[in-house]
């Protein structure tokens, strides 16, 4: 196990409703990834924050915004739901040094279903 | 556009038989190509390669990669069922904090 969790393990969700999915880093680690992964792909980059500032977008809109805690854990929230966030929701945690940043771990994700 | 190919998509073979993943990248500023073994949910790390040619080994897994043709092979040799997963590779590039994801390879091993 890497020592990244993540809360809750599940979740159902109708369209047009507002998620938020937390995450927990690893001891040591300083910053949090996101990625969705829908059924049969592969994670797809959201954002990154590191020192409590988002350093880093993938292609996803702005209802898609996160947050970073001084404890470095970190926050997922999704507004206006659409059936297609339906996806396995993973968070990565890793070590930036100045010129470093060592490789990501990963938790075990949340499912999330939009009905 | 940045891209990651993995091939093939699935994958069955027999308990004992080695296997062999493919995992193409078109990136620019390429920094490093990273391994990862996802079995329900969390993809677990396995290898990160950064030099061209140099074998990274751990039991019986093995990577390489070849940066002048831009890709990376894992082997897997006598295959047990309990390597049965999806293999993720993963790309970075030195600007920028992302991974690049390919779509994975589904590995089954029977018996």
């Amino acid at each position: 196990e890497t020592g990244v969790t993540q809360s809750p393990t599940h979740l159902i969700k109708t369209r047009g409703q507002q998620v938020t999915l937390r995450c927990s880093s690893q001891s040591g680690h300083n910053t949090v990834s996101w990625y969705q992964q829908a059924l049969g792909q592969g994670p797809q980059f959201i954002f990154q924050y590191y020192r409590e500032e988002e350093n880093g977008r993938g292609n996803f809109p702005p209802r898609f915004s996160g947050l970073q805690f001084p404890n470095y854990s970190s926050e997922l929230n999704v507004n206006a739901l659409e059936l297609d966030d339906s996806a396995l929701y993973l968070c990565a945690s890793s070590f930036r040094g100045s010129v470093t940043q060592e490789t990501q771990y990963f938790g075990p994700g949340t499912r999330l279903l939009v009905l | 556009e940045d891209k990651v190919v993995q091939s093939p998509l699935s994958l069955v073979v027999h308990e004992g038989d080695t296997v062999t993943l493919n995992c193409s990248y078109e990136v620019t500023n390429f920094r490093s190509l990273l391994w990862y073994k996802q079995e329900k949910k969390a993809p677990t790390f396995l290898f990160m390669l950064t030099s061209s040619g140099i074998e990274k080994k751990s039991g019986r897994l093995s990577s390489i990669l070849d940066k002048k043709e831009l890709f990376s092979i894992l082997n897997i040799t006598a295959t047990q069922t309990g390597d049965s997963a999806i293999y993720l590779c993963a790309v970075t590039k030195n600007t920028g904090n992302q991974f690049y994801f390919g779509t994975g390879t589904s590995l089954t091993v029977i018996p």
